[in-house]
């Protein structure tokens, strides 16, 4: 059963940068054809999805965050790793981490992590 | 890219049937069968119930079913069930390699 798991500081404060890590256990993030994506929440908003990875690096972000973002992949360590510059509050959010399927399976996130909250405030 | 559309609620008395829509563009709902659904509960992370529209993962009750019709993909719930009540949402692959979902729909069984 793989699993995600979060990680990464809960404060950040207004115009320094995000960084949070997503570990992935019961499995090698090198196995199949998965993409690996952060979504966020805003609280009481719904979700927006942020960008995904493959673990050759290819990367596909949303155009409203990409002058601000960077995924990245650690396969060594089973884990890839989110960095959103130049936060703003509009950045506080739950961000998720997900197993994103290929076009096989029409690209359905089949696994997440729990959630972490990102405040962003001084 | 604009956020698919999604009523805000949808209710419905145990037993009965809901449907909620969900309504892109051709560039995404209405170019591929890259459709899913996902149910979030309070406090809790979103999970697939529908995936290419129309298909369900291991552990999905039949009850629920997906449909699409142009730029349009719907979530059919029969049988309602106290435990259905939460918020869903759809997701669209685009042609521009990204992912977009809907503003979410809050289910609420009477």
């Amino acid at each position: 059963q793989v699993q995600l798991q979060e990680s990464g500081p809960g404060l950040v404060k207004p115009s320094q940068t995000l960084s949070l890590t997503c570990t992935v256990s019961g499995g090698s993030i090198n196995s199949g054809s998965y993409y690996w994506s952060w979504i966020r929440q805003p609280a009481g908003k719904g979700l927006e999805w942020i960008g995904r990875i493959y673990t050759s690096g290819s990367t596909n972000y949303n155009p409203s965050l990409k002058s601000r973002l960077t995924i990245s992949v650690d396969t060594s360590k089973n884990q890839f790793s989110l960095k959103l510059n130049s936060v703003t509050a509009a950045d506080t959010a739950v961000y998720y981490c997900a197993r994103m399927g290929d076009f096989w399976s029409g690209f359905p996130f089949d696994y997440w992590g729990q959630g972490t909250l990102v405040t962003v405030s001084s | 890219q604009s956020a698919l559309t999604q009523p805000a609620s949808v209710s419905g008395s145990p037993g009965q049937s809901i449907t909620i829509s969900c309504t892109g563009t051709s560039s995404d709902v209405g170019g591929y069968y890259y459709v899913s659904w996902y149910q979030q509960h309070p406090g809790k992370a979103p999970k697939l119930m529908i995936y290419e529209v129309s298909d369900r993962p291991s552990g999905v009750p039949d009850r629920f079913s997906g449909y699409k019709s142009g730029n349009t993909a719907s979530l059919t719930i029969s049988g309602l069930q106290a435990e259905d009540e939460a918020d869903y949402y759809c997701s669209s692959y685009t042609s521009s390699s990204t992912v977009v979902f809907g503003g979410g729909t809050k289910l609420t069984v009477l």
